[in-house]
């Protein structure tokens, strides 16, 4: 069976300072994989998708950037993070044709 | 473009009563349909799907939800709400962008369940 993973689980970090967060996906080859953020009682955003190795397409544009340097592993960057990027941060990937998206558990970011 | 509504962004009922939580969508094509929901710092998790299959399909915990095209309506229900229920739902269709295709999510759907 299939598991995503994400972490780290929580993190808290002041402003200017760099960001990696790491997903990486087991049991399926060639995944859709997605990067969503959740603002404080908002709903999803999705920030990235990545449909292969290198193949990266932004939805939003900000500070941040997305590498997914190995079929099963999608990282999240920044070089320097704002306070408005705190947040609840998804990684998702999808299993094909119907579109399913199969979510991480997420990791909590808070900039101070 | 697809897009999905979500009415109400809390809902409060009492253990034991109906749920009823409202999504409508917009879609050019037929639609695949899912409602999510996420336990507080949980990720999503999948109750159902529609897939033009079944109009009326049935979940986990209990949840099912009903497509109706004429109203462009995929409606959650559960007959007897449980204090474990307490979670935020959202609904989200399928849409192609790009020549890939996403999922496009409703802002959510709160639910509080109370003795």
């Amino acid at each position: 069976s299939q598991t995503i993973h994400q972490w780290p689980a929580t993190l808290v970090q002041p402003v200017g300072s760099p960001l990696s967060l790491e997903c990486t996906v087991e049991g399926t080859s060639n995944p859709n994989l997605y990067w969503y953020r959740q603002a404080a009682g908002r709903g999803l955003q999705l920030l990235f998708y990545s449909v292969g190795i290198g193949q990266i397409s932004s939805e939003v544009p900000q500070n941040l950037s997305a590498s997914r340097p190995q079929d099963r592993q999608f990282i999240l960057s920044s070089k320097k993070l704002l306070l408005s990027d705190s947040g609840f941060y998804l990684c998702a990937w999808t299993r094909l044709p119907n579109n399913e998206q199969f979510f991480g558990p997420g990791t909590r970011l808070t900039v101070l | 473009a697809q897009s999905v509504t979500q009415l109400g962004s809390h809902v409060s009922v009492s253990e034991g009563a109906l749920v009823l939580l409202r999504c409508n969508y917009s879609s050019s094509v037929p639609p695949y349909l899912f409602w999510y929901v996420q336990y507080p710092n949980q990720g999503l998790q999948l109750l159902l799907k529609y897939t033009s299959a079944a109009t009326l399909v049935k979940g986990i915990n209990g949840f099912e939800a009903e497509f109706k095209k004429s109203e462009t309506s995929f409606h959650l229900t559960k007959p007897s709400a449980h204090m474990s229920d307490a979670a935020e739902y959202f609904c989200a269709v399928t849409t192609l962008s790009g020549g890939y295709n996403k999922l496009i999510f409703g802002a959510g759907t709160r639910l509080a369940v109370h003795p």
